[in-house]
C-alpha cells in the first residue's frame, strides 16, 4: 500500500496561469478530501467526494476553482488564473469510508504563485 | 461554532523530558477528536483518535490522550520525549464526515 499519492509534489506558476493539482487515494476508499495549508490559514477544508461524487465544496473558493473525481483512482483540483494568495499546500486525503474515519493523507503539493 | 483549539503555538522540551499539548473543543453532544502529526515535508499522521468510551487513549511511539468532558479538553501526552517528536501537532474534531483542525502546536526538542 503507496498511501495517498499526490502529484507533483511542487508547482510553481505565474500570476494568472492554470494549475492542475493530482491524487491517488488509497486503493478502496470511498471518500478523499481536499485542504489547503497555509501557515496564515492553517488547515483548511475545500472539498468532499464520496464513492466519486460531489459531496461538499463549502470550502472552494467558488469562481477559480474546481475539482473532480472522474474515476476511483484519481482526484483532481484545478485553479484557474491562479493568484499569489493561492499560494499554498493543497493535501488530499482518503478514508475508508465517510463519518468518524481516519484520514489518510498525502504529502501535500506545494503550489507557489510567482 | 464547533472548533478545537490550541493555545500554544510552540512548545519546546528537553529530550526525555514530558510532554503534554493542550487542546479545548467546542461541540454540541459528544465528540469524536483526533491527534495528527506533521514531520517536515510531510502529510499528517494519525497518532490517535478518540471515540466515546474510555477516555485515556493510547497512540503510536508512546503517545496518549485524555478526553474531559467537563474540561472541554483533548491532550496529548507523551511520558518521555524523543529527538525524533521535533514535528507540528495537530488536534482535529470530526464534523460528521469532515475534520475541522487546530491551528497546530509546534513542538521543538531540546537535545
Amino acid at each position: 500500500n503507496a498511501g495517498v499519492i499526490q502529484t507533483p509534489r511542487h508547482k510553481v506558476t505565474g500570476k494568472g496561469q492554470e494549475a492542475t493539482l493530482w491524487c491517488e487515494p488509497i486503493s478502496g476508499h470511498s471518500a478523499v478530501f481536499w485542504y489547503r495549508q497555509t501557515i496564515v490559514q492553517g488547515l483548511e477544508f475545500l472539498t468532499y467526494f464520496r464513492n466519486q461524487a460531489p459531496i461538499d465544496d463549502s470550502g472552494m473558493p467558488k469562481e477559480r476553482f474546481s475539482a473532480q473525481m472522474p474515476n476511483q483512482s484519481h482526484s483532481t483540483l484545478k485553479i484557474q488564473s491562479t493568484q499569489p494568495q493561492d499560494s499554498a499546500v493543497y493535501l488530499c486525503a482518503s478514508s475508508l469510508r465517510a463519518s468518524q474515519n481516519t484520514l489518510y493523507f498525502g504529502a501535500g503539493t506545494r503550489l507557489s504563485v510567482l | 461554532a464547533q472548533s478545537v483549539t490550541q493555545p500554544d503555538a510552540r512548545v519546546t522540551v528537553s529530550e526525555g523530558a514530558s510532554l503534554q499539548l493542550r487542546c479545548k473543543y467546542s461541540y454540541f453532544g459528544t465528540p469524536y477528536l483526533f491527534w495528527y502529526v506533521q514531520y517536515p515535508r510531510q502529510g499528517l499522521q494519525l497518532l490517535l483518535k478518540y471515540y466515546p468510551g474510555d477516555p485515556v487513549v493510547q497512540g503510536v511511539n508512546g503517545f496518549e490522550a485524555e478526553f474531559s468532558k467537563s474540561n472541554s479538553s483533548f491532550h496529548l501526552r507523551k511520558a518521555s520525549v524523543h529527538w525524533s517528536d521535533w514535528a507540528v501537532y495537530f488536534c482535529a474534531v470530526d464534523m460528521g464526515y469532515k475534520l475541522t483542525f487546530g491551528t497546530g502546536t509546534s513542538l521543538l526538542v531540546d537535545p
